[in-house]
């Protein structure tokens, strides 16, 4: 099946660990993104990539880090430096046609720090 | 600033009821509008309007952008206890995409 699947589900850390969420893509998509949805806020973009080793920061990419060393896995660090890290986490993947435009999404992750 | 607004922010109707949810935008290189429904997790895709005036319809749902007013508005007929979600509404720019917050509908039976 093709689609877009993100691990774990739910995780935990302690305040002042790096943890690092993961994202593969099995779509043959180039370009791969990350959202942050807090309550009330909508998703936030925190990076996107349009190609392989090529990234770009979003609106609020202050605290994490990517890498994008394979056109399937864009995986995410939310870094001791993020200072409200717990949120759901939202990858999500995109091709580009003339006139479409679709990011299909993960299932998310629930990252609870304390 | 790019801003992009959904009103109203949550909404309680009751079966068979019609809804209309409002996206108002601010966005510098628009290239469309984009409507998604979030039940639990990840958001599917609804509708992608890019020019005005022309109504994309699926069953009791339908969708229309006014790209001089700078709005969308996404109609959902005869609703259903199932069609209870958040509905977001996103524009494309050149690169990303900015999200609105959301509307949280709720329909009781």
């Amino acid at each position: 099946d093709g689609g877009i699947t993100q691990s774990p589900k739910y995780l935990f850390r302690k305040e002042g660990q790096n943890v690092t969420l993961s994202c593969e893509q099995n779509l043959n998509h180039d370009a791969m993104y990350w959202y942050r949805q807090d309550p009330g806020q909508g998703l936030r973009l925190i990076y996107y990539s349009q190609i392989v080793n090529d990234f770009q920061k979003g609106d609020i990419a202050e605290g994490y880090s990517v890498s994008r060393e394979k056109k399937e896995s864009f995986p995410l660090t939310v870094t001791s430096a993020q200072k409200n890290p717990t949120a759901f986490y939202l990858c999500a993947s995109s091709i580009w046609r003339v006139n479409a435009y679709e990011q299909y999404f993960g299932p998310g992750t629930r990252l609870t720090v304390t | 600033e790019d801003k992009v607004v959904q009103s109203p922010l949550s909404l309680v109707v009751h079966e068979g009821d019609t809804v209309t949810l409002n996206c108002s935008y601010e966005v510098t290189n628009f290239r469309s509008l984009l409507w998604y429904k979030q039940e639990k997790k990840a958001p599917t895709f609804l509708f992608m309007l890019t020019s005005s005036g022309i109504e994309k319809k699926s069953g009791r749902l339908s969708s229309i952008l006014d790209k001089k007013e700078l709005f969308s508005i996404l109609n959902i007929t005869a609703t259903q206890t199932g069609d209870s979600a958040i509905y977001l509404c996103a524009v494309v720019r050149n690169n990303d995409m900015r999200f609105g917050a959301g509307t949280r509908l709720t329909v009781k039976p």
